[in-house]
């Protein structure tokens, strides 16, 4: 399967803990996203790199949040002293070009317990 | 700033019977536009876009969409509804010339589709 993989698919953790999250976008994409979504609603933008640079970032990402593309391949995405409003599905997203559509993976599920 | 407007949060049909799914944008120039469906327990797949050349856009599984300019509308569409079509549908805008936002998409809220046999 060449599709976008997300690691772990799941994770429940304690108030105050770190999380990271991996994502594995297609190969030949350049371009990866994050969104998180919850329940009910639509999936809202958090951040954008191309390649290895992270171009754009939104508000909604808060100083807890950091995300990195080190070598323009995978990306992380870590959540600091975590929050019960964390609680969401991480998705994150890749493309190779921006007006073709960005390929979703299957998200990771947060409980923050 | 670019926005989208699902105007029904549910929409319930028989089967084989048409499907219309509406969506209102609003973008401050040319926009590119797309349908996403989520199955439950499944990521989001992308159905159809429209990136300014034909109004009438055909995507996967017999759906098509129309993008209307005058009207900022951009309604989902499929002329007989199967069983499998049961999901939740999102329309979404991307406005290139948004300045710093003009990689992000913009989800509306969804319509969750129910098809009764």
């Amino acid at each position: 399967d060449t599709g976008v993989s997300q690691d772990p698919r799941h994770k429940i953790t304690k108030r105050g803990q770190n999380v990271t999250f991996r994502c594995d976008p297609i190969s030949e994409h350049n371009r990866l996203y994050w969104y998180r979504q919850t329940l009910g609603q639509g999936p809202e933008f958090l951040t954008y790199f191309q390649n290895e640079a992270q171009l754009e970032k939104s508000r909604l990402l808060s100083d807890r949040f950091s995300a990195e593309r080190p070598k323009g391949s995978f990306s992380t995405l870590e959540i600091q002293r975590t929050e019960q409003g964390d609680s969401a599905m991480y998705l994150c997203a890749s493309s190779h070009d921006a007006n073709r559509g960005q390929f979703f993976g299957p998200g990771t599920r947060l409980t923050v317990l | 700033a670019q926005s989208v407007t699902q105007l029904d949060s549910h929409v319930s049909v028989s089967e084989g019977t048409p499907v219309l799914l509406r969506c209102n944008y609003s973008s401050s120039y040319s926009p590119s536009l797309f349908w996403y469906v989520q199955h439950p327990n499944k990521g989001l797949q992308l159905l159809l876009k429209y990136t300014s050349a034909a109004t009438l856009v055909k995507g996967i599984n017999g759906f098509e969409a129309e993008f209307k300019k005058s009207e900022t509308s951009f309604h989902l569409t499929k002329p007989s509804a199967h069983m499998s079509d049961a999901a939740e549908y999102f329309c979404v805008v991307r406005d290139p010339y948004s300045g710093a936002g003009s990689y992000q998409l913009t989800f509306g809220k969804g319509t969750k589709l129910s098809v009764i046999p």
